[in-house]
């Protein structure tokens, strides 16, 4: 069954450091990869997404994300965390030439002052 | 301004009262789909929709009825509401379903409780 893992309820880290989210998938062929962030009160809203090429994708806010086709991750990174990076992250996947996108149960990022 | 607008934002009603969640996208998108958001589940497709008259069940399409007959509004309907459907639902479009094109926008969600 096609699935996505978001392996951590919530991650936190002082600002100004590095922050890791993590997303690995169970999906067949070569899919889209994407992140979103949801901020108290609103809808989700597009990062950024892996399509084809260069393993590392620059997004949105200074988010980047690491795709690794052996291990089926799709890790999101910012060097430099900021207080209003505090949000819940969603990792997703769809099957290229499908029309299902599958959500992972999200990551709740807080970032301490 | 590009948006998707979902209505009402809020809503309590009661078991077995039919109601309908309206959501409107102005970006002449051709794909849009229904999620609920539940603690610890993420969010789950309900229903999507390819083009006009073209609708198809996601994960969790059970109790929920769509309709596409027009290509920006894409209602969300329950027929026969029960509490396991309280949740947060969000309406999304994106220009088309398969393509690369696929990244989402999002309304700003409706939080639905049944009693």
């Amino acid at each position: 069954a096609q699935s996505v893992a978001q392996p951590e309820d919530q991650v936190n880290v002082a600002e100004g450091n590095p922050l890791t989210v993590k997303c690995t998938y169970s999906v067949s062929g070569n899919p889209y990869l994407f992140w979103y962030v949801q901020y108290p009160n609103r809808g989700l809203q597009f990062l950024l997404k892996y399509i084809t090429g260069d393993n590392l994708v620059k997004g949105s806010y200074g988010f980047e994300a690491e795709f690794n086709k052996s291990q089926t991750s799709f890790h999101l990174k910012k060097p430099s965390a900021l207080v209003s990076d505090s949000a819940l992250y969603f990792c997703a996947v769809r099957e290229r030439g499908g029309f299902k996108t599958i959500f992972g149960a999200g990551t709740r990022l807080f970032v301490k002052a | 301004e590009a948006q998707v607008t979902q209505n009402p934002r809020y809503l309590i009603t009661v078991t077995g009262k039919k109601l309908t969640v309206t959501c409107s996208q102005n970006m002449n998108h051709e794909y849009m789909s229904w999620y609920r958001q539940d603690p610890g589940l993420g969010l789950r497709q309900i229903y999507y929709s390819m083009n006009v008259e073209v609708t198809d069940k996601g994960d969790v399409p059970e109790g929920y009825k769509v309709s596409r007959k027009e290509k920006r509004n894409f209602p969300l309907i329950l027929e026969s509401p029960s509490p396991n459907q309280t949740s947060l639902y969000f309406c999304a479009s994106s220009l088309d379903g398969r393509t690369a094109n696929t990244e989402a926008f999002f309304g700003q969600g409706t939080r639905l409780t049944v009693v």
